[in-house]
C-alpha cells in the first residue's frame, strides 16, 4: 500500500522568498504524484501532477515539482511566494488500479 | 452539474443519532471518493468506489460507516450512533480517470459536529 509523509507541518516563509514544501513517498510501483492547495475557506485545487517523463513539472500558480525516483520525494517549489500562496498543501499518490491517498498537509504562512 | 455537490453543508446531530452524508459527482467521473477531514488529521482516505463498486473499503474507521454509490452517480456515505470523535468535514471528490490516476475534483464538504 501506498503512503505519504510530508514532514513539515507549518513553514512560514516571507513575502518575495523562495518556497521548498517536502513530500516523501512509498509505493512499490511507479507512482501517480500530485499536489493540491486548500486556501482558506476554499476547496482543494490541484496545483500539478507527474505521471511520466519529465521528473520537473510545472503547474499552476508559478509552482513546479521535482520527482526524485533515487530519493521517492515530489517536492513543491516556488522561486518567490506571494501572500495569496498563504494555504494549506497537500501531496498525495496514487496508482493505477488503487486509490489516492493524501499527506497530513503543510501550512504555509507568509510574512509581509 | 458544473461541480462535485455535496450536502449537507453542515450538520449538527447528537450522541447516538445516524446521519447521511450526499455526494451528487460531476457527470460522467466514474471514480468516487470519501474523504475526512481532521485538523492535523490531513485527508483520510475512507472509501473509494469505480462505477457501484468499492474496490477499496479499507479507510472505513468502523462498522458504524458504510457507503454506497447508485447508478454510478450519487453516492451516500452513512454513519450510525455517531460518536464525537467523529466531527470533521467529510469531503466527497470525482474523477473522470479510472483508479488513482487522475485529477480529483472535490466538493465543499459536509462538516458534521456531533454533541
Amino acid at each position: 500500500a501506498q503512503s505519504v509523509t510530508q514532514p513539515d507541518i507549518h513553514i512560514t516563509v516571507s513575502e518575495g522568498a523562495s518556497l521548498e514544501l517536502r513530500c516523501n513517498y512509498s509505493y512499490g510501483a511507479t507512482p501517480y504524484l500530485f499536489w493540491y492547495v486548500q486556501s482558506p475557506g476554499q476547496g482543494l485545487q490541484l496545483l500539478l501532477k507527474y505521471f511520466s517523463g519529465d521528473t520537473l513539472v510545472q503547474g499552476i500558480k508559478g509552482f513546479e515539482a521535482e520527482f526524485k525516483r533515487s530519493q521517492s520525494s515530489f517536492n513543491l517549489r516556488k522561486p518567490s511566494v506571494h501572500w495569496s500562496d498563504a494555504a494549506e498543501y497537500f501531496c498525495a499518490v496514487g496508482a493505477g488500479d488503487d486509490k489516492i491517498i493524501f499527506g497530513k498537509g503543510t501550512r504555509l504562512h507568509i510574512l509581509p | 452539474g458544473a461541480g462535485v455537490s455535496q450536502s449537507p453543508s453542515n450538520k449538527v446531530t447528537e450522541k447516538g443519532k445516524d446521519v447521511e452524508l450526499r455526494c451528487d459527482p460531476i457527470s460522467g467521473h466514474t471514480a468516487l471518493y470519501w474523504y475526512r477531514q481532521s485538523l492535523g488529521q490531513g485527508l483520510e482516505f475512507l472509501i473509494y468506489f469505480q462505477g457501484n463498486s468499492a474496490p477499496d473499503k479499507s479507510g472505513l474507521p468502523s462498522d458504524r460507516f458504510s457507503a454506497e454509490r447508485t447508478g454510478g452517480s450519487v453516492s451516500t456515505l452513512t454513519i450510525q450512533r455517531t460518536q464525537q470523535e467523529d466531527s470533521a468535514v467529510y469531503l466527497c471528490a470525482s474523477s473522470y480517470w479510472t483508479g488513482g490516476t487522475g485529477e480529483l475534483f472535490f466538493g465543499e464538504g459536509s462538516r458534521l459536529t456531533v454533541l
